[in-house]
């Protein structure tokens, strides 16, 4: 099995504040690579997908980079809307997709 | 726009088969480009894929689950469904089902908003 890992577990920051989320993969998955936001009580929505493409909608503040095993999520300008919660989910193996366990953005 | 819209018992037994509907609307549910998906999301074990279904009719499941889980597809009334035999308290969680896209890296674009399943007798 790929495991994902994201770093760090939770992450206090301002609203201006420019922002970082790390996630590591146990093996190489070149760019297949997806990143999600989840507020309480609601179902993920795709932000990224492929690594580093903007889905659909999805502000310009927020971007993604990285292949291999290493990618980042980055929002250049926290907004209060964003403070929620991210994974990462890697799609290279498609007989099991596995999320990683999340990173928390609460407000400072 | 593409609307999910989960459905079926919140509370089944020990031991007894979790049985839960996805109804598409706003879409095709017929389009190859995409997969139907079923996710769950715990206290626990967070997101965890269960597995998918493709319009051909073909299915993939997390091994995790081993043989206790089908995933079908009914495209005449724009449904999917989930069945997972024998559960357990460690089948407490908010189910989701979704639409993936079946291309690189699989994103999945639409959700439903999820409905929790408790096992308990």
């Amino acid at each position: 099995d790929i495991q994902m890992t994201q770093s760090p577990s939770s992450l206090s920051a301002s609203v201006g504040d420019r922002v970082t989320i790390t996630c590591r993969a146990s093996q190489n998955i070149d760019t297949y690579l997806n990143w999600y936001q989840q507020k309480p009580g609601k179902a993920p929505k795709l932000l990224i997908y492929a690594a580093s493409s903007l889905h659909s909608g999805v502000p310009s503040r927020f971007s993604g980079s990285g292949s291999g095993t290493d990618f980042t999520l980055t929002i250049s300008s926290l907004q209060l809307e964003d403070f929620a919660t991210y994974y990462c989910q890697q799609g290279y193996s498609s007989l099991l997709i596995t999320f990683g366990q999340g990173t928390r953005l609460d407000i400072k | 726009q593409v609307q999910l819209q989960e459905s079926g018992p919140g509370l089944v037994k020990p031991s007894q088969t979790l049985s839960l509907t996805c109804t598409v609307s706003g879409g095709s549910i017929s389009d190859s480009s995409y997969y139907w998906s079923w996710l769950r999301q715990s206290a626990g074990k967070g997101l965890e894929w269960i597995g998918h279904v493709y319009t051909s009719g073909n299915s993939k499941y997390n091994s995790s689950f081993k043989s206790r889980v089908t995933i079908s597809l009914d495209t005449s009334k724009k449904q999917f469904s989930l069945k997972l035999t024998s559960v357990t308290a460690a089948d407490t969680a908010v189910y989701f089902c979704a639409r993936g896209q079946d291309f690189w890296s699989q994103p999945v674009d639409y959700w439903g908003q999820g409905t929790l399943v408790t096992v308990s007798s």
